[in-house]
């Protein structure tokens, strides 16, 4: 089955320090990979992909993303937190399910930056 | 610009009324989807249009009905909801389809209470 799993339910991090929000992923083929940001009563605001090239993804707000493919992992990550990075973070990946392409989300992460 | 616009914010509907929500993109986008997401949990894909056409039907109750009267607008029809399908419903568009890889960009929602 195709899947992606986030494994941490919450993520905490002080201002200031360097973040990590996990992903692993699960798909036949080569992988499409997403990540994307939800701030409270807000829809997903997209942050960076990974479809070919470089290994290391820049993206918005001064996220990026590290896809590695004998770990399966595409882990998101930030060098310095800000307290507005605070919110829900999704993983996802294109997978085949029902016979045709669609976006797989992790179950999500939330992210906790405390001043 | 990667703006996608929904109406209305919020709507509170009884189990027999008959309602709609709108989304709207100028990006030229060529497919355009809808996902019902509830709280703290990942969006789930409803359905795809791809060139105003239907391509895909995650299984929706018939309660749910999608229009796309043109590449720019999307609509859902709701009759006859039950409380279960209280939740955030999103729209999404994206130049091209999953299987390419392209990016799906969201509206901010309708946030949708059925009592």
């Amino acid at each position: 089955a195709q899947s992606v799993a986030q494994p941490e339910d919450q993520v905490n991090v002080a201002e200031g320090n360097p973040l990590t929000v996990k992903c692993t992923y699960s798909v036949s083929g080569n992988p499409y990979l997403f990540w994307y940001v939800q701030y409270p009563n807000r829809g997903l605001q997209f942050l960076l992909k990974y479809i070919t090239g470089d290994n290391l993804v820049k993206g918005s707000y001064g996220f990026e993303a590290e896809f590695n493919k004998s770990q399966t992992s595409f882990h998101l990550k930030k060098p310095s937190a800000l307290v507005s990075d605070s919110a829900l973070y999704f993983c996802a990946v294109r997978g085949l399910s029902g016979g045709y392409n669609k976006l797989i989300f992790g179950a999500g992460t939330r992210l906790a930056v405390h001043p | 610009d990667t703006e996608v616009t929904q109406t209305p914010k919020h709507l509170v509907m009884g189990m027999t009324n008959k309602k709609s929500l709108k989304c709207e993109q100028h990006m030229g986008h060529r497919a355009m989807y809808w996902y019902k997401q509830k709280a703290k949990k990942p969006p789930e894909l409803m359905f795809v249009y791809s060139y105003e056409k239907l391509s895909i039907n995650e299984s929706v109750p018939s309660r749910f009905s999608p229009e796309c009267p043109n590449s720019s607008l999307l609509n859902l029809h709701l009759h006859a909801l039950q409380p279960e399908d209280s939740a955030l419903y999103l729209c999404a568009s994206s130049r091209g389809e999953v299987r390419s890889g392209e990016t799906q960009y969201f509206g901010p929602g309708t946030r949708l209470l059925v009592l």
